[in-house]
């Protein structure tokens, strides 16, 4: 079966401008979080849906970052007036609800120039 | 100090050898997760633990909830082992958010 799906694969942006990073859950998977991979900071979490709950966006570094699941399946991370500090890989995955095991996209290598 | 910590941050070892891998956490969890990145590769994710031991092929996974520590075993290690283990922890049921390792980078010799 198909797994997470994640576009684009690759962006190259320049700084100050907005780019939207996408994920395609597993099907059924009610679970998905995003989280960032950086040289410097290694692997951090980003923000977590649960179904119809209010996210948990606990994880987001600035208010630049925001993200939204539409129909509790795809969803969008957005970082407006990118920062060459937010050049790292997106990462999301997702879960089937109280597994807590997740199955983790190949990720978004987003590079601010 | 970080809430999980990895040990040793770099390995190298000969085709065969048994390898052992370290994780010490200082919070409380509901689960511990062992993760697998190749290079240039995504993530995998290889255990998920509360208590116990876990084994998959030559993987062996335990955990001491007192001690607040796992291990991470490969048992006949084969250069195809040769990835950055990661070892995260989540927190509460219902939210696992992963809170993560540095990661350990295992390179396996022929």
């Amino acid at each position: 079966g198909a797994g997470v799906s994640q576009s684009p694969s690759n962006k190259v942006t320049e700084k100050g401008k907005d780019v939207e990073l996408r994920c395609d859950p597993i099907s059924g998977h009610t679970a998905l979080y995003w989280y960032r991979q950086s040289l410097g900071q290694g692997l951090e979490f980003l923000i977590y849906f649960q179904g119809n709950s209010a996210p948990d966006k606990s994880g987001l570094p600035s208010d630049r970052f925001s993200a939204e699941r539409t129909g509790g399946s795809v969803s969008t991370l957005t970082i407006q007036r990118t920062q060459q500090e937010d050049s790292a890989v997106y990462l999301c995955a997702s879960s089937l609800v109280l597994s807590g095991w997740q199955y983790f996209g190949p990720g978004t290598r987003l590079t601010v120039t | 100090k970080n809430e999980v910590e990895q040990s040793p941050q770099n390995l190298t070892a000969q085709e065969g050898e048994f390898i052992t891998i370290n994780c010490s956490y200082s919070v409380g969890i509901s689960a511990l997760h062992w993760l697998q990145q190749h290079p240039g590769g995504g993530i995998v994710s290889l255990f998920m633990l509360s208590s116990g031991k876990k084994k998959h092929g030559r993987l062996i996974a335990t955990i001491n909830i007192q001690e607040k520590h796992s291990s991470l075993h490969i048992t006949a290690s084969h250069p195809r082992d040769s990835a950055v283990y990661i070892c995260a922890v989540s927190r509460n049921f219902g939210n696992e958010k992963l809170t993560f390792g540095t990661g350990t980078r295992l390179t396996i010799i022929p």
